[in-house]
C-alpha cells in the first residue's frame, strides 16, 4: 500500500525557515517524481514543486522560486521543502504528492499525503 | 498566468446526474485531471487523461472533453459524492507549471 506521510510542520515568524519531510513507502520511491501541492485555509489547491526521481529535474511556482528547495533522499525513501523567508500568504497544508509511473512527465498526482499544517504569523 | 474556471458550485439530487465543468485556453492540447476533496482529508484522483478511471473510482465517475472545456460527471449522485471537485492540468507553453481550477462545491440535496 502506497503510503505519503509529510512532517515538520508548525508556526513560525514571517521571515523564518520551516523544513518539511515526507517519508514515503509501499512502492520504489526512487523511479518516481515527486511534489508538493498546498492549500490555504478554505481556498483551493496550488502546486508548489516537483523533483524528478533522480533530482535532475526540479520546477517550482513563481509564488515559492528563490525561496523554497525541494530534494529527495532516495536511500530514505524521503522528500524535503525547505521553505526560507517565509509569508504570512505561505499559511497552508502542505501535502506530499506522488507523479504516477507513466515514463516521462505524467503531469498530475496518483498518491497524496494527509499534509502538514505551515502556519506563519507574528 | 495560465488559470482554469470552475463555477464554485454544483447542487444536485440524490440519484440525479452533476456535471462539473472546467474551462482553460491550453485544454484542447493538455489533458485534464479531477481531483475529490472531504472535508479534513486529501485530494483523491477520480479521473485522469481527461476520461480515464483509476482502479476503485466508481462507474459512476466520468469525464469529457470538447475544445476548451472539460466535463466530470456523476451519474446517480449519492450523499458520499458531496465534496469539493477540482480540476488540474497543465500551462502549455512548456514552462511544466501545473494549474488547479478554484475548485466546485458538489451539494447533495
Amino acid at each position: 500500500e502506497v503510503q505519503l506521510v509529510e512532517s515538520g510542520g508548525g508556526l513560525v515568524k514571517p521571515g523564518g525557515s520551516l523544513r518539511l519531510s515526507c517519508a514515503a513507502s509501499g512502492f520504489t520511491f526512487s523511479s518516481y517524481s515527486m511534489n508538493w501541492v498546498r492549500q490555504a485555509p478554505g481556498k483551493g489547491l496550488e502546486w508548489v514543486s516537483s523533483i524528478s526521481s533522480s533530482s535532475s529535474y526540479i520546477y517550482y511556482a513563481d509564488s515559492v522560486k528563490g525561496r523554497f528547495t525541494i530534494s529527495r533522499d532516495n536511500a530514505k525513501n524521503s522528500l524535503y521543502l525547505q521553505m526560507n523567508s517565509l509569508r504570512a500568504e505561505d499559511t497552508a497544508v502542505y501535502y506530499c504528492a506522488r507523479d504516477p509511473d507513466c515514463g516521462g512527465d505524467c503531469g498530475y498526482f496518483d498518491y497524496w499525503g494527509q499534509g502538514t499544517l505551515v502556519t506563519v504569523s507574528s | 498566468s495560465y488559470e482554469l474556471t470552475q463555477p464554485p458550485s454544483v447542487s444536485v439530487s440524490p440519484g440525479q446526474t452533476a456535471r462539473i465543468t472546467c474551462s482553460g485556453d491550453a485544454l484542447p492540447k493538455q489533458y485534464a485531471y479531477w481531483y475529490q476533496q472531504k472535508p479534513g482529508q486529501a485530494p483523491v484522483l477520480v479521473i485522469y487523461k481527461d476520461s480515464e478511471r483509476p482502479s476503485g473510482i466508481p462507474e459512476r465517475f466520468s469525464g469529457s472533453s470538447s475544445g476548451t472545456t472539460v466535463t466530470l460527471t456523476i451519474s446517480g449522485v449519492q450523499a458520499e459524492d458531496e465534496a469539493d471537485y477540482y480540476c488540474q492540468s497543465a500551462d502549455s507553453s512548456g514552462t511544466y507549471i501545473r494549474v488547479f481550477g478554484g475548485g466546485t462545491k458538489l451539494t447533495v440535496l
